[in-house]
């Protein structure tokens, strides 16, 4: 009940492409969707979050889908660029935020 | 200044040596995590310390020992640790309680030798 899953494991899109990574979630506790991007040799930092009551947030080129009914979420990155190039956490929050589950990560790889 | 510090970057020790690593932030953060990840996987929650105060203990092994000696520091003592403790330890921040939004810092690659 406190996994979060994540799909695809990764991907390649080319270059002005949209790149979709999709996620879903058990426990309806769950409060807070956070996205994290994760570059080689660094810390996770945050993307974009979403909280339950929205079905959608956009921040410039990424865009958080969210279906509560169906426990699902998606982030997508529209004109995708190389440096988009990394992986991709999606995660959910409970507890105040405290406790954050991730998902598995998808390596997203744009062509130039 | 929105930057969490880890020290040290790399650390290689044995099996029965004891070291610290340290996370150190200015943000007024009242909350301050723990995290480890394997190579090619996710982050894995192992403690939160809230106003200084241990909240979450993951069920972590005891040969990992945190400490928050003030609202700005978080240190991880290690001690007898296996080989498969090797891994990436990061640290990250957040406001009190409903500050949802994590920092994370850069994270220490530990080996176990």
């Amino acid at each position: 009940q406190q996994q979060v899953k994540q799909s695809p494991q990764s991907l390649i899109v080319q270059k002005g492409g949209i790149s979709i990574i999709n996620c879903a979630y058990e426990n309806t506790a769950f409060d807070y969707f956070p996205w994290y991007q994760q570059f080689p040799g660094k810390g996770p930092a945050l993307l974009i979050a979403i909280r339950p009551d929205v079905s959608e947030k956009k921040e410039g080129r990424f865009t958080i889908s969210f279906n509560k009914s169906a426990k699902q979420f998606s982030l997508h990155i529209m004109d995708s660029q190389p440096g988009d190039s990394a992986t991709y956490f999606c995660a959910a929050s409970i507890n105040g935020g405290f406790k954050t589950i991730f998902g598995a990560g998808t390596r997203l790889f744009v062509k130039a | 200044d929105t930057e969490v510090t880890q020290t040290p970057k790399h650390l290689v020790m044995g099996m029965t040596n004891k070291k610290s690593l340290k996370c150190e932030q200015h943000m007024g953060h009242r909350a301050m995590y723990w995290y480890k990840q394997k190579a090619k996987k996710p982050p894995e929650l192992m403690f939160v310390y809230s106003y200084e105060k241990l909240s979450i203990n993951e069920s972590v092994p005891s040969r990992f020992s945190p400490e928050c000696p003030n609202s700005s520091l978080l240190n991880l003592h290690l001690h007898a640790l296996q080989p498969e403790d090797s891994a990436l330890y990061l640290c990250a921040s957040s406001q009190e309680r409903g500050g949802w939004e994590q920092y994370f810092g850069p994270g220490t690659r530990l080996t176990v030798t």
